[in-house]
């Protein structure tokens, strides 16, 4: 099993433009995440989705839009980047959820750094 | 704003030294994970402590959790220069979301 994967591996943008991110699961889990990481701020969550079909925001929502295409892919559109958007962004999967599962081990992909001129 | 905070923010220690990291949250949980995180990749996860345990091993990592103090410490026993990476606490309240810390950046010089 690849477990989670993301694409593309680097970017670079200019202000303005737009992008996704792509992420799939192959665990059959029911909730995705992504977050985004800066240097001394730890992990924040920007969306969520606890099955196909919902997504919610997350602590740092704004610039940013999800897509649960089904219940493996999870993708992360930036319509018109900005430079505060330069980061480190990952997403996520775990079996909790709508599950009701309280623990919620949470499964990561390898990342996407983003550069924004 | 983020519920876990790492103490100390960076260790360095001696291989064979024990290391450990300290993690404090602000309300009420059910859970508290550790992950590690090595440079350049994603998060892994190590250990899972549940409200009401107060203490979990798993190999060489001992993970307790005071919740009286909102507190939960890590200790890896006998590290090796292969530990060197980023430790981050992540709990869980009344959501199943984890919200995680800013994490602790260890060092292991060999």
């Amino acid at each position: 099993n690849a477990g989670v994967t993301q694409t593309p591996k680097f970017q670079v943008l200019k202000t303005g433009q737009s992008m996704t991110l792509q992420c799939a699961q192959d665990m059959n889990h029911n909730s995705m995440y992504w977050y985004r990481q800066d240097p001394g701020m730890g992990l924040r969550l920007i969306y969520y989705s606890a099955s196909e079909g919902t997504t919610d925001k997350g602590e740092v929502p704004n610039g940013y839009n999800v897509s649960r295409l089904n219940k493996r892919e999870f993708s992360l559109r930036l319509e018109s980047a900005a430079p505060s958007q330069t980061s480190v962004y990952f997403c996520a999967s775990s079996e909790a959820g709508l599950s009701g599962l309280s623990y919620n081990e949470q499964f990561f992909g390898p990342g996407t750094r983003l550069t924004v001129l | 704003s983020q519920q876990g905070e790492e103490d100390p923010q960076a260790l360095s220690i001696q291989e064979g030294e024990n290391a450990t990291m300290n993690c404090s949250y602000k309300t009420s949980i059910n859970n508290l994970q550790w992950y590690r995180q090595n440079s350049g990749r994603g998060l892994v996860h190590l250990i899972l402590i549940r409200s009401n345990e107060r203490e979990k091993h798993s190999g060489r990592l001992r993970v307790t959790l005071d919740t009286s103090k909102k507190s939960s410490s890590l200790l890896i026993t006998a590290s090796r220069a292969a530990d060197t990476a980023s430790y981050f606490c992540a709990s869980s309240g009344g959501s199943y979301i984890p919200t995680f810390g800013r994490g602790t950046s260890l060092i292991v010089h060999p």
